[in-house]
C-alpha cells in the first residue's frame, strides 16, 4: 500500500521497553488514524488527529502516546510495552466527507 | 456498549454461489456511514463498499451490495458469484456523526468467510 506506509512490519520488545510506531503517507489527507486489532477482534481505536496539529484520544488510548509531527507523518509510542499490547497496529488516513479510511499494511508488535 | 454487532463467526461457501454477511448497528445520530472492509489472510484492509444514512439506494460495487435495512439498523453484505479469492475475514464498520471526530470507525468483530471449490 504505497500511499500509507508503516514501519516497523514487526518488531519483538520486552516488557518495560519503549517504541514507536512510525506512520507516513502520500495522500495529503487531513486525518490519521491509530488501531490496534487483537486475534477474534475488530479494530480498536486507540489514537487520532483530525488535522495536523490536533490529536485526541480513541477507545482505547491507555498506555499510548501520539504525535502528529507534520501533515504527512502520526507516530505511535508505547512508552513501557505490556504484554497485554502484543497486536496488530494499522494506521490509517482520511480525507473528508464519504470517503473510505485508507489503511497501511499494519506492524506485528510482540511484547514478551 | 457494542454498536457493531456481526453475528456469524465464520462461513462456509461454494464457489460460484452468493452469500450474506450480517451486520446490524446502533446509534442514535441521523447521520452515520457504513463501511465494508476486507482482510485477507495477508492482512491487509481493504474497503469494498461505503453506505450513507441518507442515502436511498442500496450501494453496488461489481459483485458487492449492501441490503441496507435502515429501521431495523442492518447493513448487510452480499456477495455475489463467490470466487476463492473471497476467502478472508469480513468487518463491517461505523462512522457517527459529523465535526472533527467524524472520521472515528467502530468495528464488528469480523465474519471469516472460506469459499470451497
Amino acid at each position: 500500500n504505497a500511499g500509507v506506509t508503516q514501519t516497523p512490519k514487526f518488531q519483538v520488545l520486552k516488557t518495560g521497553q519503549s517504541m514507536t510506531l512510525q506512520c507516513a503517507q502520500d495522500m495529503n489527507h487531513n486525518s490519521m488514524y491509530w488501531y490496534r486489532q487483537d486475534p477474534g477482534m475488530g479494530l480498536r481505536l486507540i489514537y487520532y488527529s483530525a488535522s495536523e496539529g490536533t490529536t485526541d484520544k480513541g477507545e482505547v488510548p491507555n498506555g499510548y502516546n501520539v504525535s502528529r509531527l507534520n501533515k504527512r507523518e502520526f507516530s505511535l509510542r508505547l512508552e513501557s510495552a505490556a504484554p497485554s499490547q502484543t497486536s496488530v497496529y494499522f494506521c490509517a488516513t482520511l480525507q473528508y466527507g464519504n470517503q473510505p479510511q485508507h489503511f497501511g499494511d499494519g506492524t506485528r508488535l510482540s511484547i514478551l | 456498549a457494542q454498536k457493531i454487532t456481526q453475528t456469524q463467526p465464520g462461513m462456509f461457501v461454494q464457489e460460484k454461489e452468493a452469500v450474506t454477511l450480517d451486520c446490524t448497528y446502533d446509534t442514535s445520530d441521523p447521520s452515520y456511514g457504513l463501511f465494508w472492509y476486507k482482510q485477507p489472510s495477508s492482512g491487509e484492509m481493504i474497503f469494498l463498499i461505503y453506505q450513507g444514512s441518507y442515502d436511498q439506494q442500496n450501494a453496488t460495487e461489481g459483485r458487492y451490495s449492501l441490503n441496507f435495512q435502515k429501521a431495523r439498523k442492518s447493513a448487510n453484505l452480499v456477495i455475489s458469484a463467490s470466487q476463492l479469492g473471497d476467502s478472508a475475514m469480513y468487518f463491517c464498520a461505523m462512522r457517527e456523526g459529523l465535526g472533527d471526530s467524524w472520521g472515528k470507525l467502530q468495528f464488528g468483530a469480523g465474519t471469516q468467510v472460506v469459499v470451497t471449490p
